[in-house]
């Protein structure tokens, strides 16, 4: 299975300044179709998870453009520009280019 | 508007058998990839299974495998999970989400004890 592995598990960030989460896979992530399938979730507390970035670094509709995503064969980074408080909670990184798909243990945004 | 709403989640004594269901709305379930995924308390999402949209193919983690069987019904626009010989492990809150998780239902709850 490909192990996915977040850094820092936990983040204090100060409102207003930048925060990178990296996720880093046991295998590179390039599918048979030349894509590579990681994508990268926000979970508030007591919510479902909302989907952030797919492909690495495509960003969904209604995502404030502060969150951009980067990376490629099995370094990925999360980067979310300026910190603003409805972004607390906890990141997923998830590979679904290899199967089982695979989830990052997740990374714990909180304000300092 | 999209919508996904699980239910079917209880309380189920270790051997038991529970099905779980996903109503959807503002799309066709079966023509869409569809999972399910779970998060027991205070722990990292899982994967469970996986069926495709274009071809009904299956897949699921290999520890629910042989055990779980994921499914959907266009009458009825609805997912669907069985799940049998539950074991302790297997209690989580579990959310169905279309594709790699464009969308999640709010996911329903399933506790497995004697």
């Amino acid at each position: 299975d490909v192990a996915m592995t977040q850094s820092p598990l936990s983040l204090p960030v100060t409102l207003g300044q930048p925060a990178s989460i990296s996720c880093r896979s046991s295998q590179r992530l390039v599918y048979s179709d030349g894509n590579t399938y990681l994508t990268w979730f926000h979970q508030r507390p007591g919510q479902s998870p909302r989907r952030l970035i797919y492909q690495v670094s495509n960003r969904d509709s209604g995502v404030p453009d502060r969150f951009s995503g980067s990376g490629s064969g099995t370094d990925f980074t999360l980067k979310i520009s300026r910190v603003e408080a409805e972004d607390v909670g906890v990141y997923y990184c998830i590979q679904h280019s290899l199967w089982p798909w695979t989830f990052g243990q997740g990374t714990k945004v909180e304000i300092k | 508007e999209v919508q996904l709403v699980e239910s079917g989640g209880g309380l189920v004594q270790p051997g038991g058998s529970l099905r779980l269901s996903c109503a959807v709305s503002g799309f066709t379930v079966t023509k869409y990839d569809m999972i399910w995924v779970r998060q027991a308390p205070g722990k990292r999402l899982e994967w469970v299974c996986f069926i495709s949209g274009s071809s009904g193919a299956t897949y699921c983690v290999d520890s629910v495998k042989g055990r779980f069987i994921i499914s959907a019904d266009t009458a009825k626009n609805s997912l669907y999970l069985q799940m049998n010989s539950l074991r302790d492990k297997d209690s989580a809150l579990y959310y169905c989400a279309r594709g790699a998780g464009t969308n999640w239902g709010q996911g329903t709850l399933v506790t497995v004890s004697s």
